[in-house]
């Protein structure tokens, strides 16, 4: 299996663009998730779907954000618009059916300028 | 939300030496996870362990869940051990919350 699958791995964008992450989980995997990391707060939850539908957005810092899920295999993050303190990696996880443990993709590193 | 510290937050080894990084945790968890984040920033599962003792080559660990507590041993460290290591536990759908990190460098 290819992993969890995250798209750019690395973007750079001006203060008020839009960008769009995207993540494929595994296949087989019911539940995704949205993480954020900072050298402040760390690995923190941003959003989680289960079977598609989006169970807690709590974590999500503000309006600028969404994320949706159209189907088992894509999941995309947007953040619009766009500011320097939204730099940070962005991380999507999925876990299989039935279980609690999570796989990582390899991460987005954002950087707004 | 349920509360995870991990020690120590940073930790210089020898090549060669052992070690045990610590994770406590606040409350009952369904889930606890071992990651280390390579220098490539890379999230590399390294032990999913609720509960009991596993153990992979020069690693192993042991989750005490009725303590609270879980431990990750490093046995004759090598360079490439270098990196962070994240203790993360889950509760409730799934979600997990992360510790900060025990940074470990191991020098030649």
């Amino acid at each position: 299996d290819a992993g969890v699958i995250q798209s750019p791995r690395h973007e750079v964008t001006e203060m008020g663009q839009e960008v769009t992450l995207r993540c494929k989980p595994i296949s087989g995997h019911n539940s995704l998730f949205w993480y954020r990391q900072t050298m402040m707060r760390g690995l923190e939850l941003l959003i989680y779907f289960n079977n598609n539908v989006p169970i807690d957005d709590s974590g999500m810092p503000e309006d600028r954000f969404s994320a949706k899920m159209p189907n088992a295999s894509f999941s995309t993050l947007k953040i619009q618009p766009s500011e320097p303190r939204d730099s940070a990696v962005y991380f999507c996880a999925s876990t299989p059916t039935g279980s609690t443990e999570a796989f990582f993709g390899q991460g987005t590193r954002l950087t707004v300028v | 939300g349920i509360q995870v510290e991990q020690s120590p937050p940073d930790l210089i080894l020898q090549e060669g030496a052992n070690s045990t990084l610590r994770c406590n945790f606040s409350d009952s968890v369904n889930n606890l996870q071992w990651f280390h984040q390579n220098p490539w920033g890379q999230l590399i599962n390294l032990f999913y362990i609720p509960s009991g003792t596993k153990q992979n080559g020069r690693l192993s660990a042991t989750t005490v869940a009725t303590e609270r507590y879980s431990l990750l041993y490093i046995s004759s460290s090598q360079t490439t051990d270098s990196g962070v290591y994240f203790c993360a536990v889950g509760w409730g759908n799934n979600r997990l919350a992360f510790g900060k990190g025990n940074q470990v460098v191991v020098i030649p």
